[in-house]
């Protein structure tokens, strides 16, 4: 089992700031996911990562895994009260996700 | 297409009953998996499925049994509900590229509480 640690665990910030969490474990992963999960809903997937060093942007988002494939992180920018949402982390073909961080972006 | 269906959305059982959450797909997906969630504590495997005829435990297994006669449905079964049950049930389905495993398509969950 590869375990997925996400921080922070919760992030509350002003509309228009930006921000970055973090999803790290001690084990390489071949590839990686990050969805959004928002209140009554099931998560959705954001973006795949596979290649070491690999950057992904997606609008206002930008995915990043690390060199080693242990870690990954998400930056936002300019947030929007719609960035509201858990995101998570998966491990691809393990099927673990991380804890996740919860984030709220204020008008 | 209606991609992944849970059924029902909510319920609320007894301690002791038996019922069983439904899940379907309609995409072919040779992946099937049901997590449950808690406050604070992410999604939890608790068991899944590589193809019909094929399942196999996750993290949190006990107190529960899954079958996967069909592609399509993957059923969730709790034997005897305990009040430890109560949470946020969520089934998804996946497929392969190559070696690596696409990303899930989530159901909309079932809210279960075991009073």
């Amino acid at each position: 089992t590869q375990l997925l640690e996400q921080s922070p665990q919760f992030l509350s910030i002003q509309e228009g700031e930006n921000l970055t969490v973090y999803c790290n474990s001690s084990s390489v992963f071949s590839s990686l996911q990050w969805y959004r999960q928002e209140p009554g809903e099931g998560p959705v997937l954001l973006v795949t990562v596979v290649t070491g060093g690999e950057v992904k942007k997606l609008k206002r988002l930008t995915f990043q895994f690390g060199d080693a494939r242990k870690d990954s992180s998400l930056h936002i920018t300019a947030a929007q009260p719609g960035d509201t949402g858990l995101y998570l982390c998966a491990g691809a073909n393990d099927m673990r996700f991380g804890a996740g961080t919860r984030l709220t972006v204020k008008p | 297409n209606a991609g992944v269906t849970q059924t029902p959305k909510f319920q609320v059982l007894k301690t002791g009953q038996s019922m069983t959450l439904q899940c379907a797909q309609d995409m072919n997906h040779e992946y099937m998996s049901w997590y449950r969630q808690d406050p604070g504590m992410g999604l939890r495997l608790i068991h899944y499925s590589v193809g019909a005829g094929i399942t196999d435990q996750g993290e949190v297994p006990n107190g529960y049994n899954v079958s996967r006669s069909t592609t399509e449905d993957f059923p969730l079964r709790l034997l005897s509900a305990a009040p430890s049950q109560t949470s946020v049930y969520f089934c998804a389905s996946s497929y392969s590229i190559g070696s690596l495993r696409a990303g899930y398509t989530f159901g909309s969950g079932t809210r279960l509480t075991v009073v």
